[in-house]
This record gives structure tokens, C-alpha cells and sequence, in this order.
């Protein structure tokens, strides 16, 4: 089966500093590949997605990239904020299957 | 109404208790699931409903009984429940694609706090 493994389990940055949180999947047909942040005691949030079809996808701050060769995705926020102060899970899936693999999780701190 | 709604949000219960939390979209998804939290870690698979038939059960104690009266609502029943079972329960549902492949994007609930006592 599918297994995600996610790096680093926690990062401390300051104010407007880049993030980057890598992630692995082992299952090459995968092909959704979401990201969620969950501020503490709050509810999953999908912050940005990518399919296996493309290779980087751009949201304001943020930014996923997919190398499928290499089964790598990885989450950039760019001008880090103290409200993106969270827990931010990867996760990978196929999109004729309805079970979704989480990465561990990484706890961005940033830092005013 | 582009949310996923459940109640309660805290539920203190003892091991000898019935109780049942519940979710309720609106967002004509048609698949929905339930996912068990602890803290620090990501959420765990519980159940999946597709087109309200049970689609995954992921070898869930019998102590978690889940039901799909609709295909809006999702309930979880508890029942002689373990202090181990105490968590955040999530509940998120996704929409059916066209082509009958699943749009996996999960949309969550904001989960029930469970402690047993």
C-alpha cells in the first residue's frame, strides 16, 4: 500500500522567511497529491492540491511542486506569516480510490 | 452551504455511556468518512461511506458503529468505549467525479472532542 513520509517534523522560521516541507509516496500511481494545515484545535484545511499531471501549482504565497520520477512533492510559503503558524500535512492518494494516505506532519512555527 | 457541519463539538463520556456524534454536509458529496485524531498526529481512517453503502471499514472495535441514514448525514455510535478511544473524531465527505473516479479532494469537519472517562 501507499505509504507518505514527511519532512521536517518541525521547522521554526522567522517572519518573512521561506518555508519548505518535503515529502516521499511510494505508490507510483498515485496521483492527487493535497496539502492541509491545521492550526491547533482547529479542523484539516486543504490550503493547495496538485495532480500527476502537472508539475507546480502556484497560489499567492503558495506553491506545490511534483517531481514524479523522483515521487517527490514539496509545500513553499514564501513570506512567512505568524498565522501560518500550523500543522501541515501532506497526503497522497489515487483518485479512483477513496482512501487517503497522510504524511506524519510538520509544525511550522514562524516567528515575529 | 459549502461546509461540513458536526455536533457535538465536546462529548465527555464513561465507559458504560451511549452516545452518538453526528455530521451533516449539504454540499451533495457522496462520499463521506470518519477519521479518529490524536494530538500530533495525522488523522486516521476510520470508515468510508460511498452512495451511503459501506465502503471501507479500516478493522474498527465493534465499539464504533457508524450509519449513513442519508446521503447528507453520517452518525458514529459509541458504546463501552476505552480512555484510549479518547481523540478528536473528524468527520469529511468528497464528491463523486462524472466519470464515476472519485474528486478525492476531502473536505473536513470541525470534529467532536471525545474524552472517556
Amino acid at each position: 500500500g501507499e505509504n507518505v513520509e514527511q519532512h521536517p517534523s518541525t521547522l521554526s522560521v522567522q517572519e518573512g522567511d521561506s518555508a519548505v516541507i518535503k515529502c516521499t509516496y511510494s505508490d507510483s500511481a498515485s496521483n492527487y497529491f493535497p496539502w492541509y494545515k491545521q492550526e491547533l484545535g482547529k479542523r484539516p484545511q486543504l490550503i493547495i492540491d496538485i495532480r500527476s499531471n502537472v508539475g507546480e501549482k502556484k497560489d499567492q504565497r503558495i506553491a506545490v511542486t511534483l517531481n514524479k520520477t523522483a515521487k517527490h512533492f514539496s509545500l513553499h510559503i514564501t513570506e512567512t506569516q505568524p498565522e501560518d503558524s500550523a500543522v501541515y500535512f501532506c497526503a497522497a492518494t489515487k483518485t479512483s480510490y477513496d482512501k487517503v494516505i497522510f504524511g506524519p506532519g510538520t509544525s511550522l512555527s514562524v516567528i515575529p | 452551504d459549502t461546509e461540513v457541519t458536526q455536533t457535538p463539538k465536546h462529548l465527555v463520556m464513561g465507559m458504560t455511556n451511549k452516545k452518538s456524534l453526528k455530521c451533516e454536509q449539504h454540499m451533495g458529496h457522496r462520499a463521506m468518512y470518519w477519521y479518529k485524531q490524536k494530538a500530533k498526529k495525522p488523522p486516521e481512517l476510520m470508515f468510508v461511506y460511498s452512495y451511503e453503502k459501506l465502503s471501507i471499514n479500516e478493522s474498527v472495535p465493534s465499539r464504533f458503529s457508524p450509519e449513513c441514514p442519508n446521503s447528507s448525514l453520517l452518525n458514529l455510535h459509541l458504546h463501552a468505549l476505552q480512555p484510549e478511544d479518547s481523540a478528536l473524531y473528524l468527520c469529511a465527505s468528497s464528491q463523486d467525479g462524472a466519470s464515476g473516479s472519485w474528486s478525492v479532494t476531502q473536505y473536513f469537519g470541525p470534529g467532536t472532542r471525545l474524552t472517556v472517562l
